[in-house]
């Protein structure tokens, strides 16, 4: 099947730094991404829909301003979590959707490996 | 308000034995229901989905899943199962892949 790919998997940082996650989608575009959180032994929880060269929709309750995302292009969206603290500390999940000209596999979602924060 | 419930955390199972993992749905309009499965280090996978037509629903590595409305849920079945599907399995419902709203997950453990 198609991959997607996050980077980094591990990220340690300091409490009021920035970090950033990438999303890229290797063998296929994606005009469609999302962006998952995970708490221990809790579901996914989507926080935003991102659509190549257009502003993210966010779900209710999450900040825009904290975790900024970008979809650039067509294989590649990011998510920027801003001035970053303890409490943001999760697993963020990305996946992308195989365009409507992607063959057998047009509108599947295809999930990334996650990526694992901790803020110090 | 829509929701997806896993009543089980864990599962453990012997090889060979039978598997079934249980999931209730509550949903305003006619779901979408999806099971993925997630390893260690992996992303989630897509074993099978329901959209409409068949009630019984084939998936990858043997798996299926019987949509009941009537009870509103999707329970994934396997008959015999094999140490590689030891996994976090997740079941998960929306309308096709948009806004996926997912239960909490079951771990499945299987011993030899």
């Amino acid at each position: 099947g198609a991959v997607v790919s996050q980077h980094p998997s591990r990220v340690i940082c300091k409490s009021g730094t920035s970090v950033k996650i990438e999303c890229r989608s290797l063998d296929f575009q994606a005009t469609t991404m999302f962006w998952y959180r995970q708490f221990p032994k809790q579901s996914l929880m989507l926080m935003a829909t991102s659509n190549e060269g257009s502003k993210a929709t966010y779900e209710q309750g999450v900040e825009k301003d904290k975790f900024l995302i970008n979809h650039a292009s067509l294989t590649l969206s990011t998510l920027t979590v801003t001035s970053a603290h303890p409490e943001d500390s999760s697993f963020y999940i990305c996946s992308a959707r195989v365009g409507l000209a992607g063959g057998p596999s047009a509108g599947e979602l295809f999930f990334g490996e996650g990526s694992r924060l901790t803020v110090l | 308000a829509q929701s997806v419930t896993q009543p089980d955390i864990h599962i453990t199972v012997s090889e060979g034995a039978s598997l079934e993992l249980r999931c209730n749905y509550s949903y305003g309009a006619t779901p979408y229901l999806f099971w993925y499965v997630q390893s260690p280090g992996q992303g989630l996978q897509l074993l099978l989905k329901y959209f409409s037509g068949d009630t019984l629903v084939q998936g990858i590595k043997g798996f299926e899943a019987e949509f009941k409305r009537s009870q509103s849920s999707f329970n994934l079945r396997k008959p015999s199962v094999h140490w590689s599907d030891a996994a976090e399995y997740f079941c998960a419902v929306g309308h096709n892949t948009d806004k996926l709203i997912f239960g909490t997950g079951t771990r499945l453990q299987v011993f030899p």
